[in-house]
């Protein structure tokens, strides 16, 4: 059973709407993970966070902000999409101890028509 | 910074036949090593890990990998294969307290 939860898991939109990804997580993780996944392709960073009101950006430039109020939620937003968005978001966590196993949630897949 | 090779990036073969995923590491330090599967349309499931010990590390699925810090590999090895094993697997590897570097992944496909 998954402890990572990502809503909604697929989404069609038009351009230039407004969207949010949701992520939360029921591990008490403090760090949270926004990783961008093209079809066949490699995981890229776009955005982390290491606890409450900390965010950072990942090695892949992005267009979409996070926000980090509570532990348990790190939701990404895109505030006009664009086709270029297209592509799969997964969200990850991990606690802060040396193990540093990542737990992913289902992925949310984005199309913008 | 750690870096990681998946050496192959599709690896075709026939079911109950053995399989090998290639995965090469660099890093000046101690790492922990790692290795997701993931299925279509899903997020990634951990596999195996490689925190210190014993260098031959079993997973879920039948699964396991070897550690060799001469050659700076995790191969992951399954002695026969199902058609259930289809899926794309990433290997990872990370320094203590430090963030994920993941390859770029080897699609295993699984022939009747």
């Amino acid at each position: 059973e998954a402890d990572i939860y990502q809503t909604p898991r697929y989404l069609v939109i038009g351009t230039g709407k407004k969207i949010t990804l949701e992520c939360s997580q029921t591990m008490g993780h403090d760090k949270m993970y926004w990783y961008q996944q093209d079809p066949g392709m490699e995981l890229h960073l776009i955005h982390y966070s290491y606890g409450v009101n900390s965010t950072e950006k990942g090695d892949l430039s992005s267009e979409s902000t996070v926000s980090r109020i509570r532990t348990e939620h790190f939701p990404l937003t895109l505030e006009s999409a664009r086709p270029s968005h297209t592509s799969q978001y997964l969200c990850a966590s991990r606690d802060s101890s040396g193990a540093n196993v990542l737990t992913f949630g289902a992925g949310s897949r984005l199309t913008v028509l | 910074a750690q870096s990681v090779t998946q050496l192959d990036s599709q690896v075709p073969v026939f079911e109950e036949a053995p399989v090998e995923l290639r995965c090469n590491y660099s890093s000046s330090v101690s790492v922990y090593l790692f290795w997701y599967v993931q299925y279509p349309n899903q997020g990634l499931q951990l596999l195996l890990k490689y925190l210190s010990g014993s260098t031959l590390v079993k997973g879920i699925n039948g699964f396991e990998a070897e550690f060799n810090k001469s050659q700076t590999s995790f191969h992951l090895r399954k002695p026969s294969v199902h058609i259930s094993d289809t899926a794309e697997y990433f290997c990872a590897v990370s320094r203590i307290n430090n963030d994920m570097s993941f390859g770029a992944g080897t699609r295993l496909t699984v022939k009747p």
